[in-house]
């Protein structure tokens, strides 16, 4: 199984360009997640989805967008890139049925905002 | 006040020791508490989960929840080099919309031969 898959793994971006992180997984799970990381910050929800055709904000959801265009993809875009966008971002999946909480990681996609 | 708070550490064990690593949290209502662990350049993986107040062991690790002191920790007994790495604590909370995940910002812990 391939579980949670993100494209890409590692991104260059000028500031002010746009670029979409996508997620995939084959988990038949209902609910996914964006989160980013940074160094002494902890792992920061930006983005979820319940369920398909459903989404809401997070923690810090300010210069993104997603769209969860089926069951199994989450995507995240940044329209504009900022330097303070540079970051590790981690998409997840999990099942809301009792194990809700229990989160599969992608291996996360490398962002460099110059 | 973080919602899930965490020491960064490092928390240095020697190979064989208990390590013992602690979480708090904000928020009476939540309902689940996690464990990851997150090696240097990868992403979190889950060790443990605990619902309900006390104890649960699984293999050398062990979690204890107490809801009343907002307090959850995570006991690693025989700890191994292999074991180093950063362990975040989760605390799940229903948001109406969906399950909310908010993590602490990790304990460093370092196994020493």
């Amino acid at each position: 199984n391939a579980g949670v898959t993100q494209t890409p793994k590692f991104q260059v971006l000028k500031t002010g360009q746009s670029m979409t992180l996508q997620c995939a997984q084959d988990m038949n799970h209902n609910s996914m997640y964006w989160y980013r990381q940074d160094p002494g910050m902890g792992l920061r929800l930006i983005y979820y989805s319940a369920s398909e055709g459903t989404t809401d904000k997070g923690e810090v959801p300010n210069g993104y967008n997603v769209s969860r265009l089926n069951k199994r993809e989450f995507s995240l875009r940044l329209e504009s890139a900022a330097p303070s966008q540079t970051s590790v971002y981690f998409c997840a999946s999990t099942t809301d049925r009792g194990r809700a909480g229990e989160l599969f990681f992608g291996e996360g996609s490398r962002l460099t905002v110059l | 006040q973080k919602e899930v708070e965490q020491n960064s550490g490092p928390l240095s064990v020697p190979e064989g020791a208990i390590a013992s690593l602690n979480c708090t949290y904000s928020d009476r209502g939540s309902q689940s508490f996690f464990w990851y662990r997150q090696y240097s350049g990868k992403s979190p993986e889950l060790i443990m989960s605990i619902y309900s107040n006390g104890d649960k062991e699984d293999g050398r690790f062990t979690a204890q929840l107490n809801k009343a002191s907002q307090y959850v920790s995570l006991l690693i007994r025989d700890s191994q080099p292999s074991d180093s790495a950063t362990y975040l604590c989760a605390v799940n909370n229903w948001a109406g919309g969906g399950n909310k995940l908010t993590f602490g910002t990790g304990t460093q812990l370092k196994v020493e031969l």
